[in-house]
């Protein structure tokens, strides 16, 4: 069965960067691009960016662009997302998320919480 | 980018009543539309596909409709486990992919 399994909750002070990782099970990782999508507290679900596992071609949001990274390793199934210059407002829960046609399967979601 | 306007923001309603959640898009999308159901503490799931296939394993009182841009999402005979806020996903022109702003809905 389709799987994405996430890394566990994260803190970080304002100015770091966080690296959150995404490991796929159950189909080929290779097949469907992997999208990153976040809720904050009081908000509504937000597109973060997308990656193609197979070319390794991204891209983000503009609110996100230069700030955001998504790189994987085919080895190992297994997405990652790096936010940087971290601030306040980007404390959320953030989801991987496989995308056929619409998204189909999600992570468990990884919180990040920004704080001084 | 395409645009979409969820509404309403938020509702109540008893056991039993018909539901009906909107989302409009600020153009075409054909059918290219995804309804999801989040829980507190939860991933989002799947409820409607192409704007009115039902997600295997969701209820029958789920239902979606529409086409272009304007799309609504049916709950026939809200139960108290509907309690969640449901989102509409466009996909038309990924990337990128548009939410709507969510509709929490409430139990009396």
């Amino acid at each position: 069965q389709v799987q994405l399994v996430q890394s566990g909750a994260e803190v970080k002070k304002p100015g770091a960067s966080v690296k959150v990782s995404c490991k796929a099970s159950g189909y080929t990782f290779t097949t469907y691009d992997i999208n990153w999508v976040r809720l904050a507290t009081g908000q509504g679900l937000e597109w973060v960016g997308w990656m193609n596992p197979k070319s390794g071609h991204t891209g983000s949001a503009q609110k996100f662009q230069g700030r955001v990274t998504m790189t994987r390793d085919t080895s190992i199934s297994t997405a990652y997302m790096e936010l940087g210059s971290l601030r306040s407002e980007d404390t959320a829960i953030y989801y991987c998320a496989r995308v056929v046609g619409p998204i189909d399967f999600w992570g468990q979601g990884t919180l990040v919480t920004v704080s001084s | 980018d395409i645009q979409i306007t969820q509404s309403p923001s938020s509702l109540s309603a008893s056991v039993g009543d018909r539901v009906t959640i909107t989302c409009r898009a600020s153009q075409v999308i054909g059918n290219e539309l995804a309804w999801y159901q989040q829980k507190p503490g939860r991933a989002p799931k799947r409820l409607i596909y192409a704007a009115s296939s039902l997600q295997s394993g969701v209820p029958s009182r789920f239902s979606g409709s529409g086409s272009g841009t304007e799309f609504t999402l049916t709950i026939s005979s809200l139960q108290p486990e509907d309690s969640a806020t449901y989102y509409c996903l466009q996909h038309h022109d990924y990337p990128p992919l548009t939410f709507g702003g969510g509709t929490k809905v409430e139990i009396k």
